[in-house]
């Protein structure tokens, strides 16, 4: 099992631009999330999709929008990048049996210029 | 709203040391607790994960317990290595079926030789 990936790595974007983060996951998990991490932050929710067809705002949406394509991908699209977007992206799943374990990607380094 | 509190933010230790890092939880209903990992510019690594009926969890030199009734979580690090250096970060999950956790904001760790 690959577990959680994400697509880029890295991405330097100009103020105004668009992108879509890709995040999959081949553990058949129901639930996936999308945080960001800043310094001094901590971990901030911004989407969260309890089930594939269901999506629900986390602490910080503002700016950013989602699709859970199926139950395998997540994605996260910054429609209008502005320069407090710059930050780690994190996708993660949980495997909702008994034990709710959270699992997460390798993060995505976004800066915007 | 639960907080999740991580104290101390930096510890630095020698090498050999058995060291607890603290994680306390102002609501005592959780489902469980997760311990993760998180490298230098790298995701989250799922450590131990503590259910709520469960006093404790262990995984080679790592133990995590679990004091629900008093908030509180530690993870011990026996004989402590460099390769132990890292953020460990802890995340409470409430009953009910909720998918959204509360994490720390972590406790940096320095093992030096």
């Amino acid at each position: 099992n690959a577990g959680v990936t994400q697509t880029p790595k890295f991405q330097v974007l100009k103020t105004g631009q668009s992108m879509t983060l890709q995040c999959a996951q081949d553990m058949n998990h129901n639930s996936m999330y999308w945080y960001r991490q800043d310094p001094g932050m901590g971990l901030r929710l911004i989407y969260y999709s309890a089930s594939e067809g269901t999506t629900d705002k986390g602490e910080v949406p503002n700016g950013y929008n989602v699709s859970r394509l199926n139950k395998r991908e997540f994605s996260l699209r910054l429609e209008s990048a502005a320069p407090s977007q710059t930050s780690v992206y994190f996708c993660a799943s949980i495997q909702r049996d008994s034990s709710y374990e959270q699992y997460f990607g390798p993060g995505t380094r976004l800066t915007v210029t | 709203k639960q907080e999740v509190t991580q104290i101390p933010a930096a510890l630095s230790v020698p090498e050999g040391e058995n060291l607890v890092l603290n994680c306390s939880f102002t609501d005592s209903a959780i489902y469980n607790l997760q311990w993760f990992r998180q490298d230098p510019g790298k995701g989250l690594t799922s450590l131990l994960l503590i259910q709520s009926s469960q006093r404790e969890q262990t995984s080679g030199r790592l133990n995590a317990s679990l004091d629900k009734s008093s908030g509180r979580s530690t993870l011990y690090i026996a004989a402590s290595q460099p390769g132990d250096s890292a953020t460990y970060l802890c995340a409470v999950r409430p009953p009910g079926g909720s998918y959204i956790p509360t994490f720390g904001r972590g406790t940096s760790l320095i093992v030096h030789p």
